[in-house]
C-alpha cells in the first residue's frame, strides 16, 4: 500500500511556455502532499506543503506565482511551472502523507527539461 | 528543524554489513527519526523510522543511542542493489510535519 504516482515522468517544454505535474495517492487518502526539487547531484529541496482544499505553504526563496500548486482532492495534487526558463530544469518530486505517523511516501519523480 | 551530519560516501563489500551513522544532535524529545534512500533519478524510498527504542523490520536495523543525538542505519548483508544515497531525516514534530533532507552518504556496495 502507499502508493504514489507522478505524471508526467518526464517532459520536455518550450522556454516561455507552462507545464502541468500531477501527483496522485493511488490506494490513500492523502492529508499533505510536498513537492521538492532536486538538482544533478544535489540533496531534495522541499518548495511546498498542500494540504486538501487550501492555499499551499511555500518555503522561502520559492515563487508561489511561478509554481503553482493546487490540492483539489485528497489524492490528487498538482504543480504547475509558469513561464519555463531552461534553469528551472531539475527533477521534481511529489511526496504524500496520511492521518498517523505521517511518514511521507514519494512518487517517483518528473524530470523536467526547458530549452 | 533539527539537522542531520551524516558522512558523504561510503564502501561496503557485498554480503557485509553497511552500517550507516547519523548525528542529529539538536533532536527535540517528540521528534522521529526516518531513514529514506535514493536510487539514482527515483523518488525516495521509504527503510525505518524510530523515535528512541531500536528498530527492525525487513529491509534494515535502527539503533538510536540512549540520548538521541545520533543513529546508525544497519542493512545486514548489502547486496548491490542496495548502492544508494541514503538519508537521515528528523521530522518536524508539529504543523506540517515536512521533512528537511540534508545531503545523505552515498553509500557503494562492491562485488
Amino acid at each position: 500500500g502507499a502508493v504514489v504516482s507522478q505524471h508526467p515522468s518526464w517532459v520536455i517544454c518550450k522556454s516561455g511556455t507552462s507545464v502541468k505535474i500531477e501527483c496522485r495517492s493511488l490506494d490513500f487518502q492523502a492529508t499533505t502532499m510536498f513537492w521538492y526539487r532536486q538538482f544533478p547531484k544535489q540533496s531534495l529541496m522541499l518548495m511546498a506543503t498542500s494540504n486538501e482544499g487550501s492555499k499551499a505553504t511555500y518555503e522561502q526563496g520559492v515563487e508561489k506565482d511561478k509554481f503553482l500548486i493546487n490540492h483539489a482532492s485528497l489524492t490528487l495534487s498538482t504543480l504547475t511551472v509558469t513561464s519555463a526558463h531552461p534553469e528551472d530544469s531539475s527533477f521534481y518530486i511529489c511526496s504524500a502523507t496520511r492521518r498517523g505517523p505521517y511518514e511521507q511516501y514519494f512518487g517517483p519523480g518528473t524530470r523536467l527539461t526547458v530549452t | 528543524d533539527a539537522k542531520t551530519t551524516q558522512p558523504p560516501s561510503m564502501d561496503c563489500a557485498e554480503g557485509r554489513a553497511a552500517n550507516l551513522p547519523c548525528n542529529h544532535s539538536t533532536i527535540s524529545g517528540n521528534e522521529y527519526v526516518y531513514w529514506y534512500r535514493q536510487i539514482h533519478s527515483q523518488g525516495p524510498q521509504y527503510i525505518i523510522h524510530g523515535l528512541k527504542n531500536n528498530e527492525t523490520n525487513e529491509m534494515a536495523s535502527l539503533i538510536i543511542t540512549e540520548d538521541r543525538k545520533s543513529s546508525t542505519l544497519i542493512l545486514p548483508h548489502a547486496t548491490l542493489r542496495d548502492t544508494a544515497v541514503y538519508y537521515c531525516i528528523v521530522r518536524v514534530a508539529k504543523g506540517t510535519y515536512k521533512y528537511i533532507f540534508g545531503t545523505g552518504t552515498r553509500l557503494k556496495v562492491l562485488a
